[in-house]
């Protein structure tokens, strides 16, 4: 199971909103409900924003929300802030033997 | 408060062993699938194991089967990971990851701050 295709880096201007892309094949995201997203600042451990596509944590801005079409998720980050700078990595639950394949990682600037 | 403190990192020799634990508090621990992500310097996210609530299955990834072995103790609420025969390519940060169910959890909701392991002569 290969990793999930994601851009290697997205920008956007505070205030603005940016799309981060996460691309499989119709084997893997395209055949499952079960895309989560995270957010890794430098030297941090990494926190779950989103999961089972859509679904946010309890206490994580709704300013992030998931979606999915065929084989790509993506994670849209409303009304950029400062903070929101960190690497992104998506991941999906197979069902398989290979349980679970994370995605490439977005870097997120904010200009 | 979910809280995972993982221990036990350090350096290796290439063919050596270590045992990394991940003490758990805040929650119910023995009903939640447990998980081990490492992610090599500078690099992304790699899932390397899974446990379920009682213990009594296991997942690997293909590139760690037949020398890592993760358990756990729900009486200690912790969870383990014996590596063996380590190589240069198991540096990683290794994270311990809650899963969201007892046995077919689909995401990681809480991660512990990570431990390092370097395998180098």
């Amino acid at each position: 199971q290969s990793a999930l295709t994601q851009p290697a880096s997205v920008s956007g201007s505070p205030g603005q909103s940016i799309t981060i892309s996460c691309t499989g094949t119709s084997s893997d995201v395209g055949g499952y409900n079960y895309v989560s997203w995270y957010q890794q600042h430098p030297g941090k451990a990494p926190k779950l924003m989103i999961y089972d596509v859509s679904n946010r944590p309890s206490g994580v801005s709704n300013r992030f929300s998931g979606s999915k079409s065929g084989n790509t998720a993506s994670l849209t980050i409303s009304g950029l802030q400062a903070e929101d700078e960190a690497d992104y990595y998506c991941s999906l639950y197979l069902s398989s033997s290979t349980l679970y394949v994370f995605g490439t990682g977005t870097k997120v600037t904010v200009l | 408060e979910v809280q995972l403190l993982e221990s036990g990192g350090g350096l290796v020799q290439p063919g050596g062993s270590l045992r990394l634990s991940c003490a758990a508090s805040g929650f119910t621990f023995s009903s939640y699938t447990m998980n081990w992500v490492r992610q090599a310097p500078g690099k992304g996210l790699e899932w390397v194991s899974r446990i379920s609530g009682s213990g009594g299955t296991t997942y690997y990834a293909d590139t760690v089967t037949g020398r890592i072995t993760v358990s756990r103790d729900n009486y200690k609420t912790t969870l383990y990971l014996q590596m063996n025969n380590l190589r240069a390519e198991d540096t990683a940060v290794y994270y311990c990851a809650k899963g969201n169910r007892e046995m077919t959890a689909t995401t990681f909701d809480f991660w512990g701050q990570g431990t390092l392991v370097t395998v180098s002569s």
